[in-house]
């Protein structure tokens, strides 16, 4: 079975841009939730989606949305890039049956994103 | 809101001896989990402890839920090089999981 995968793996930005970063779940699971993972905050939950709505949101600014397809890819999109936004994405898929955290998560790589 | 905490946040060790790393939530929890980073890769899980005081072990790692389900612990038996990473306790909270600091572990050959 495939793992979850992230792309890309890298990307660099400048101030202002937007950017956007794909999550591919593990076949048959429904549920894909976003974290934000910087050295001094640790992993930081910011949405998840379950059958293309979002189930529930961290406390994170509007400029961060995402969005889910019906073959439960997901998309996550950060408009005009602050310096401290430079963190590692990254998402993890789960069936999505359980809620509020019963299910065990499994992480892509992650999209290690620099802001200029 | 609801926060929860790792102590240490660093540790390092020679090889062979133990490692404990606490988790420590500000609310009961109804069940904690325990994810391990290598440097450089993403958080794989290690195990979900859901009942009061419950003990669990996994080769030379045993993990423990606290009886008040507010804490909880990981202790690695004669750490090995194997063991460099983060390791991560998630609480359930209002918005999925809630992570833990994380204990980087480094193991001295």
């Amino acid at each position: 079975k495939a793992g979850v995968t992230q792309t890309p793996r890298y990307l660099i930005k400048t101030r202002g841009q937007q950017v956007t970063l794909s999550c591919s779940p593990i076949s048959g699971h429904r549920s894909v939730s976003w974290y934000q993972q910087t050295p001094g905050q640790g992993l930081q939950f910011l949405f998840e989606y379950f059958s293309e709505t979002q189930r529930n949101k961290g406390n994170f600014p509007g400029r961060f949305s995402g969005r889910q397809f019906s073959n439960s890819r997901s998309e996550m999109n950060v408009s005009t890039l602050e310096l401290g936004d430079s963190a590692l994405y990254l998402c993890a898929s789960s069936l999505g049956q359980g809620s509020g955290g019963t299910e065990k998560l499994f992480f892509g790589s992650g999209t290690q994103l620099s802001v200029l | 809101g609801q926060q929860v905490m790792q102590i240490p946040q660093y540790q390092h060790v020679q090889e062979g001896e133990d490692f404990t790393t606490y988790c420590n939530s500000s609310t009961t929890l109804s069940n904690i989990q325990w994810y391990k980073q290598r440097p450089g890769g993403h958080p794989v899980f290690l195990i979900q402890l859901v009942k009061s005081g419950e003990v669990k072990k996994q080769k030379r790692l045993t993990f423990q839920f606290g009886e008040a389900k507010k804490n909880s612990s990981l202790h690695i038996t004669a750490t090995q090089t194997t063991d460099v990473g983060t390791y991560f306790c998630a609480g359930e909270g209002t918005y999925k999981y809630i992570f833990g600091t994380g204990t980087r572990l480094k193991v001295l050959a």
